[in-house]
């Protein structure tokens, strides 16, 4: 079956640190990979996205490459902001072998913290 | 495009009664997921529907769940009998066909059994 396993938090850093969560995953096709982010209060919203090897994602700031060999997904930010503190959350979408279904399958989730 | 709303936004409810929760897509979007998330743990798949076809469903959805989406736009999740392990958060996610189209999550329904 398919999984994601990221990197435990929580995660402080200061502001203007560089930033990198860990992903890995496993799946039994050939997966789109996805990074969502959940603000304090707010719902999950798509950050990042790349649906083949070697393909970079990137927005406000934030990159990620996927990596076939390695089956990673790492995301990445050269200087984080108080601003981005929420929580992230890797995911994969591969093609159920049944119904067609894209369903999602999301890891445990990482909380960062950005300090002043 | 106003995004996916779901509603009630917060529902408490005493064991043993049922609860229905309410999930409006994006409007052109034909498939709607809905996936249920407990604290500290990423969200979990339940259910998917293609227009009004539900086609797929996971073993996390017990026999007291029931999902709906007639005529292929809103669609109502209604648990019965709720137990105290139906506390979490109900996501609802449309997208249009196909593994690149990302999936866009509503609120979320925050469900708390007493």
């Amino acid at each position: 079956g398919n999984s994601v396993t990221q990197m435990e938090g929580p995660v402080t850093l200061s502001e203007e640190a560089f930033l990198t969560i860990n992903c890995t995953y496993t799946a039994t096709g050939y997966p789109s990979l996805f990074w969502y982010v959940q603000y304090p209060g707010e719902g999950l919203q798509l950050l990042l996205k790349a649906t083949k090897a070697d393909d970079k994602g990137s927005n406000k700031g934030f990159e990620a490459t996927y990596r076939k060999e390695t089956t990673s997904f790492h995301l990445e930010k050269g200087s984080v902001q108080v601003s981005d503190s929420a929580v992230y959350f890797c995911a994969l979408s591969d093609l159920d072998s049944g119904a067609g279904s894209y369903q999602l399958t999301f890891g445990k989730g990482t909380k960062l913290s950005v300090i002043p | 495009d106003t995004g996916v709303s779901q509603d009630p936004r917060h529902k408490i409810t005493k064991r043993g009664q049922n609860v229905t929760f309410r999930c409006d897509p994006i409007s052109e979007h034909n498939r709607l997921y809905w996936y249920r998330q407990t604290l500290g743990q990423g969200p979990e798949f339940l259910t998917y529907f293609q227009n009004e076809a539900q086609l797929e469903k996971s073993r996390l959805l017990s026999d007291r769940f029931s999902a709906e989406r007639p005529k292929g736009s809103f669609s109502t999740l209604e648990i019965q009998r709720t137990e105290q392990g139906d506390s979490a958060m109900y996501l609802c996610a449309s997208s249009l066909e196909g593994a690149t189209y990302e999936q866009y999550f509503g609120p979320g329904t925050r469900l708390t059994v007493t």
